[in-house]
């Protein structure tokens, strides 16, 4: 399955911060989500084949890496307090990624 | 832009039908899937209409009509287990790929 690390992390505002995710084996597709308690997950960017290839409407300071080993990264610069949440990838085969397998998320907490 | 309405709440009894409305507004319009998402857990796919009509999975079921910009899920047989989020999510192509959800429906079955 899909798994991410860490699965909590505090933060200071103005720091920065590395998620990382391994897909499903096989999947060349990740996308990452932001989640706020009660809504639902807002995309932010996806990778196809180590190249980002859609973007949500999150600010530049959002970044990420695709690795040829399924692994990713979500990083996050400049941390916000509006940046607590919960970061949720997601790995699927294809671009259409229709069936998205979404790993339990890193709860992220701004200080 | 890209919007998806849904009710934010929907309670039933164990064993009743129950049917989640979604309604979209996107531009580029490649699909509509639905995700079931327990507290304090990982989203799960449920289903996904890329056509008119109705796709069945078991007590899940799916439809679209996108002359409406509408697709609602059937769960039937109704278990406690059922009670979660149920999130629609768009996949829209315009300027790159994306997945859009929506805010979410929480489902709360009683006995």
């Amino acid at each position: 399955g899909v798994t991410q690390s860490p699965t909590h992390l505090i933060k200071t505002r103005g720091q920065q911060v590395t998620l990382r995710c391994s897909s499903q084996s096989g999947h060349n597709t990740v996308s990452w989500y932001q989640q706020a308690l009660g809504q639902g997950p807002q995309f932010i960017f996806q990778y196809y084949r180590e190249e980002e290839n859609g973007r949500g409407n999150f600010p530049p300071r959002f970044s990420g890496l695709q690795f040829p080993n399924d692994s990713s990264e979500l990083n996050v610069n400049a941390l916000e307090l509006d940046d607590s949440a919960l970061y949720l990838c997601a790995s699927s085969f294809g671009t259409d990624n229709n069936e998205q397998f979404f790993g339990p998320g890193t709860r992220l907490t701004v200080l | 832009g890209q919007s998806l309405e849904q009710p934010s709440e929907v309670t039933a009894v164990e064993g009743a039908i129950v049917q989640i409305n979604c309604t979209y507004q996107t531009s580029g319009f490649y699909g509509l899937s639905w995700y079931q998402q327990h507290d304090g857990g990982a989203p799960t796919f449920l289903s996904y209409n890329a056509l008119d009509g109705l796709e069945e999975t078991g007590r899940f079921s799916s439809f679209l009509s996108r002359s409406d910009s509408y697709g609602y899920l059937l769960l039937q047989e109704l278990q406690m287990k059922d009670s979660a989020s149920y999130f629609c999510a768009v996949r829209d192509n315009t300027g790159g790929f994306k997945t859009i959800f929506g805010a979410g429906t929480r489902l709360f079955v009683k006995a």
